[in-house]
């Protein structure tokens, strides 16, 4: 398995501009998670989905943010509008799978809104 | 709810020298406990987890911890430090496999030659 893919792994874009991330988990996992890093904040959880429900996304940090799972093999985190302040590195993890005892990250996908 | 302290930001250490990286934790449940490691501008790789099994735990790169309940730790350490391991270092805490992994506010290695 290729591991947790994100895409893209560089975004730059211009203030007010839609932003959407993608992540693809690996198969066969039925958690996965949105973290943002920053260098005030560290790495917090947005939000995470099981089953490709969302269960808690009370770190996502305003109505701005959106998330979806549309099936078990992708996942988009969209912003709209992007704001300067929403620059970090946005990863994403899956695990689940019978036998895991540790959630796999994707590379992570930096985003700079100018 | 869980959490995670890692009790300093920043450690400098001389190469061939012991690491010592400290975490303590707070779980309302028998916690499984981690630490991922993510080298500049590079993703998060996981060194080492404690899962209930045995509560010394080896990782990659010669990395070991010890999970001690009664003091809610799970210290990171490394008989001799090499210049590669200058990275930052997570600890991490869940109680099952479908909660977010919650994590420390890092701590930065810093090896000197």
């Amino acid at each position: 398995d290729a591991g947790v893919i994100q895409s893209p792994r560089h975004e730059v874009t211009e203030m007010g501009q839609e932003v959407t991330l993608r992540c693809k988990p690996i198969s066969g996992h039925n958690s996965l998670f949105w973290y943002r890093q920053t260098m005030m904040r560290g790495l917090e959880l947005l939000i995470y989905f099981n089953n490709n429900v969302p269960i808690d996304d009370s770190g996502m940090p305003e109505d701005r943010f959106s998330a979806k799972m549309p099936n078990a093999s992708f996942s988009t985190l969209k912003i709209q509008p992007s704001e300067p302040r929403d620059s970090a590195v946005y990863f994403c993890a899956s695990w689940g799978s019978p036998g895991d005892t540790e959630a796999f990250f994707g590379q992570g996908t930096r985003l700079t809104v100018v | 709810a869980q959490s995670v302290t890692q009790l300093d930001s920043h450690v400098s250490v001389s190469e061939g020298t012991p690491v010592l990286l400290r975490c303590n934790y707070s779980s309302s449940y028998s916690p499984s406990l981690f630490w991922y490691v993510q080298h500049p501008n590079k993703g998060l790789q996981l060194l080492l987890k404690y899962t209930s099994a045995a509560t010394l735990v080896k990782g990659i790169n010669g990395f070991e911890a010890e999970f001690k309940k009664s003091e809610t730790s799970f210290h990171l350490t490394k008989p001799s430090a090499h210049m590669s391991d200058a990275a930052e270092y997570f600890c991490v805490v869940t109680y099952s496999g479908n909660t977010p992994l919650v994590f420390g506010k890092g701590t930065r290695l810093s090896v000197i030659a």
